[in-house]
């Protein structure tokens, strides 16, 4: 079983709101990836955590937080979004070994209104 | 520096094979991967090689590596429409927390 999920898979939010990104593998990986991609774009990589420590924050702005709560569980909590920041965030998960494959949820669309 | 590239879009014929290139950068010893995205999904692995490996065969996907250039290429054989999505390259920066980089992707339509 090689699966990431995410939720939800579409999102709405105004510039005000505050919402949550949710992303869950059962693989027993200990290495987690936050990506965003533009339309047209390749993903970019946002934060890397490993053994539920932020290991890497690519310069992310403030208004994206995330937290890894156990192993299994990442989330990426969104406030004060612009416009600019609508894109899918992808998820991954690896081993967090040297043979590190990453795999990759299904996204969540996220428009900012 | 960090830079993929590939060529941006690729049209065959259903049956026939597709070669997708890639160049990369990194001079260590890496992994480069092969992802399809299909529209309005995640990316699906499809493949890696170990960059002291020449090539690599999984069904109907080969991938050749030329280290001395550092061109990577994916040829799909009998190449079927639903083969038709975007393709990704990209290389592992081992020691940069495993960070992947990716080529701007290579749109493969698939006529039949």
């Amino acid at each position: 079983d090689t699966e990431v999920t995410q939720t939800p898979k579409h999102l709405v939010m105004g510039m005000t709101n505050k919402k949550s990104l949710k992303c869950e593998q059962h693989m027993g990986h200990r290495a987690m990836y936050w990506y965003k991609q533009k339309a047209k774009k390749p993903p970019e990589l946002m934060f890397v955590y490993s053994y539920e420590k932020l290991s890497i924050n690519e310069s992310v702005p403030s208004r994206f937080s995330p937290e890894c709560p156990n192993s299994s569980l990442l989330n990426l909590h969104l406030h004060a979004l612009q416009p600019e920041d609508s894109a899918l965030y992808l998820c991954a998960s690896s081993q967090g070994t040297s043979a590190d494959t990453q795999y990759f949820g299904p996204g969540t669309r996220l428009t900012v209104l | 520096g960090e830079d993929v590239e590939q060529s941006l879009f690729l049209s065959v014929r259903e049956g026939d094979s597709s070669v997708i290139n890639c160049t990369y950068t990194d001079s260590s010893s890496t992994y480069l991967y092969w992802y399809k995205q299909e529209p309005g999904a995640g990316l699906q692995l499809l493949t890696y090689i170990f960059s002291n490996m020449d090539m690599k065969q999984d069904q109907r996907l080969t991938v050749l590596l030329n280290k001395k250039d550092k061109h990577l290429s994916l040829r799909i054989a009998d190449t079927q429409t639903g083969d038709s999505a975007i393709y990704f390259c990209a290389e592992r920066y081992m020691e940069y927390g495993n960070k992947l980089v990716f080529g701007a992707g290579t749109i493969l339509r698939v006529k039949s």
